[in-house]
């Protein structure tokens, strides 16, 4: 079976600490791929990240960072510098052939983050 | 902006009744996904569509329905509303069915159901 935690729940921190959201996956498939997600208050998906679980390397774009490591099947999200416009909520997700080869996410149960001033 | 339209935006209706939901996917997508973001149960995909046919479904409910259109927009529908279908319902497009593809979120449509 293929599944996504997301063990925090609700993360509290003020404007200018760094942040890491954590992410832990199931899946015996070989083949599958992982994202992030943000959800605004405003409700919508925005779309963050995709990583091939070919591609251990981890990412940096801007203030956001993600460290991919297999052997711990982790798919943590760092948040540099946090922002209150940061505030949102966060989804890991996965999608591998293990879903019958169809392309559903597979969605983590999010973490709450609120940057305060 | 996606490109996913969805339709409406709010939606609030009482038990027992039936509504449709709209989904118009990105120029060019053919696979079309929805999904329910409830308290209860988080967000879960509920079925996919490749280019009018049915490929995949998850924890959708008999109560539910979809279909994909020659035009390839979708529409989901909901009957026998119960107060725990009050739900955001999102759909995602892209452009071929396997996991290599990426999906693009619409805005959502907010379903009350009173």
């Amino acid at each position: 079976a293929q599944k996504v935690t997301q063990a925090q729940t609700e993360i509290s921190v003020v404007e200018k600490e760094d942040v890491t959201l954590d992410c832990v996956y199931e899946t015996r498939d070989t083949t599958y791929y992982l994202f992030w997600y943000k959800q605004p208050p405003s409700g919508e998906l925005v779309f963050l990240i995709r990583r091939n679980s070919f591609d251990e390397q981890n990412e940096i774009s801007g203030r956001y960072s993600w460290n991919f490591q297999k052997s711990t099947s982790s798919f943590n999200f760092t948040i540099t510098a946090s922002q209150v416009v940061d505030s949102a909520v966060y989804f890991c997700a996965l999608s591998g052939w293990g879903s019958g080869g169809y392309n559903k996410l597979i969605f983590g149960a999010g973490t709450r983050l609120a940057v305060h001033p | 902006d996606s490109g996913v339209t969805q339709t409406p935006k709010h939606l609030i209706t009482a038990t027992g009744q039936r509504v449709t939901l709209r989904c118009s996917p990105r120029s060019g997508d053919l696979s079309v996904y929805w999904y329910q973001q409830s308290l209860d149960q988080g967000l879960q995909f509920l079925i996919q569509y490749y280019n009018g046919e049915e490929r995949a479904k998850g924890n959708i409910l008999e109560r539910f329905s979809a279909q994909q259109f020659p035009d390839l927009h979708s529409e989901l529908n909901l009957s026998s509303l119960e107060l725990g279908d009050s739900a955001l319902y999102f759909c995602a497009s892209s452009v071929g069915e396997g996991i290599s593809y990426e999906q693009y979120f619409g805005p959502g449509t907010r379903l009350t159901v009173t």
